[in-house]
């Protein structure tokens, strides 16, 4: 059965902080795995990643793939208030459908 | 705004009622999607439509039936609501099924509570 795991679940740091999010999955046939921001709404895209070794960055958060080792982690540097949010993993397999993992629950304190 | 459009945005029902999810996308995709989160699990698939006219079961399917109306129309049916079904519901779209992940577009979501 095709998993994707992410820890931890929850998440509490301070503004300037670093944090390390985890994702580990078990899929057939693996073709991506994706990073998603949810706030209020609909999850937004953050990366997606087909490679493994190289890392994609956007401003202060970045993320990497280890296709061998079966997982991704996204980074945040020098975090803010409005990166409080749940990110999502998914990973899609060759049906096309994307299985998300639980999430992770990421509180920025002033 | 180009995107994928849910209707409506909140809804309570009695058990027992019955009401559709519509969503509609503008960007010719192909695919289309509904998803139901629910606090701390994460999006989980309910049914999906690789393209017009043909419609799949995905992970949590029971309760619920779809129509795939033409291109742009996706709607999610719940026959008879139940208290379980209490959840916030995602409609996407993807250009095509085989690529995947590439191109996924959310809806805004629908929150639906079932008393």
């Amino acid at each position: 059965e095709d998993k994707v795991v992410q820890s931890p679940l929850s998440l509490v740091v301070h503004e300037g902080d670093t944090v390390t999010l985890n994702c580990s999955y078990e899929v057939t046939n693996f073709r991506s795995l994706l990073w998603y921001k949810q706030e209020k709404k609909a999850p937004t895209f953050l990366f997606m990643l087909t490679s493994s070794g190289i890392e994609k960055k956007s401003g202060r958060l970045s993320s990497i793939l280890d296709k061998k080792e079966l997982f991704s982690i996204l980074n945040i540097t020098a975090t803010q208030t409005g990166d409080s949010a749940i990110y999502l993993c998914a990973v899609g397999g060759s049906q096309g459908n994307l299985i998300f993992g639980k999430g992770t629950k990421l509180s920025v304190k002033p | 705004n180009a995107g994928v459009t849910q209707t409506p945005k909140f809804q309570v029902l009695k058990t027992g009622q019955s009401m559709t999810l519509q969503c509609a996308q503008d960007m010719n995709h192909n695919s289309m999607y509904w998803y139901r989160q629910d606090p701390g699990m994460g999006l989980r698939l309910i049914y999906y439509s690789a393209s017009e006219g043909t419609t799949d079961k995905g992970e949590v399917p029971n309760g619920y039936n779809v129509s795939r109306l033409n291109k742009r129309e996706f709607s999610l049916r719940l026959e008879s609501a139940a208290p379980s079904q209490t959840s916030v519901y995602f409609c996407a779209s993807t250009p095509t099924r085989g690529r995947s992940g590439y191109g996924y577009t959310f809806g805004s979501g629908t929150r639906l509570t079932v008393v």
